[in-house]
């Protein structure tokens, strides 16, 4: 079946910082790719996506490109803020049909000043 | 826009009681709901898929006896867990598709705790 995996955290950053955070998956056919974002109190919110091979996803500084040939979707901020800080999930929605999401674990980014 | 909320934010209860959880769209209409469960330190997992007016499709593995999904309206989706179980503690997320497609709108979960 499908599957997401990320790089476990926490990862602990100093502000402005180059950040990456890896993702990798395991899908049949055509997958659509995401990066959600969970900050504390809130629901899980999107942060960017892309559908297709070779499609970057960019928004709020935050990027990641959709490798078919490497099945990753790393997600990169070139200088991170302290309000970066939260809970970011990798997710993908099966090019199959199916609309539910497979995530992954989630990495917590904890941003210091 | 998309704000999606549930209720309640978290929930304790007695092993053989039955807990309810409502998710709401509050600014759009949702033919479609997703309910998700999470772990701690795990990943949100998929356990069923609702339409409004039609019954929800369960992941496998997930009892539907158990955990019954309505949809009765294109804001609103409720997710009962039934004679609940100490495993069944965890925290419970839904998310909400617009009619018009596009990307799903989480809640902010709710947490059940079953003694």
């Amino acid at each position: 079946g499908d599957s997401v995996t990320q790089m476990e955290g926490p990862v602990t950053l100093s502000e402005e910082a180059f950040l990456t955070i890896n993702c990798t998956y395991t899908a049949t056919g055509y997958p659509s790719l995401f990066w959600y974002v969970q900050y504390p109190g809130e629901g899980l919110q999107l942060l960017l996506k892309a559908t297709k091979a070779d499609d970057k996803g960019s928004n709020k500084g935050f990027e990641a490109t959709y490798r078919k040939e490497t099945t990753s979707f790393h997600l990169e901020k070139g200088s991170v803020q302290v309000s970066d800080s939260a809970v970011y999930f990798c997710a993908l929605r099966s090019g199959g049909g199916a609309d539910g999401l497979t995530f992954g674990k989630g990495t917590h980014l904890i941003i210091q000043p | 826009g998309a704000v999606v909320s549930q209720h309640p934010s978290r929930v304790i209860c007695k092993s053989g009681t039955s807990v309810k959880i409502e998710c709401r769209s509050l600014d759009f209409q949702a033919t479609t709901m997703f309910w998700y469960r999470q772990f701690p330190k795990q990943s949100l997992m998929l356990m069923a898929t609702s339409n409004e007016g039609s019954k929800a499709t369960y992941e496998q593995g997930v009892e539907k006896d158990k955990f019954l999904i309505n949809h009765a309206s294109l804001t609103l989706s409720t997710l009962t867990v039934t004679s609940a179980h100490p495993e069944d503690s965890s925290f419970y997320i839904c998310s909400a598709r617009r009619v018009d497609g596009g990307s799903q709108y989480f809640g902010p979960g709710t947490r059940l705790l079953v003694l």
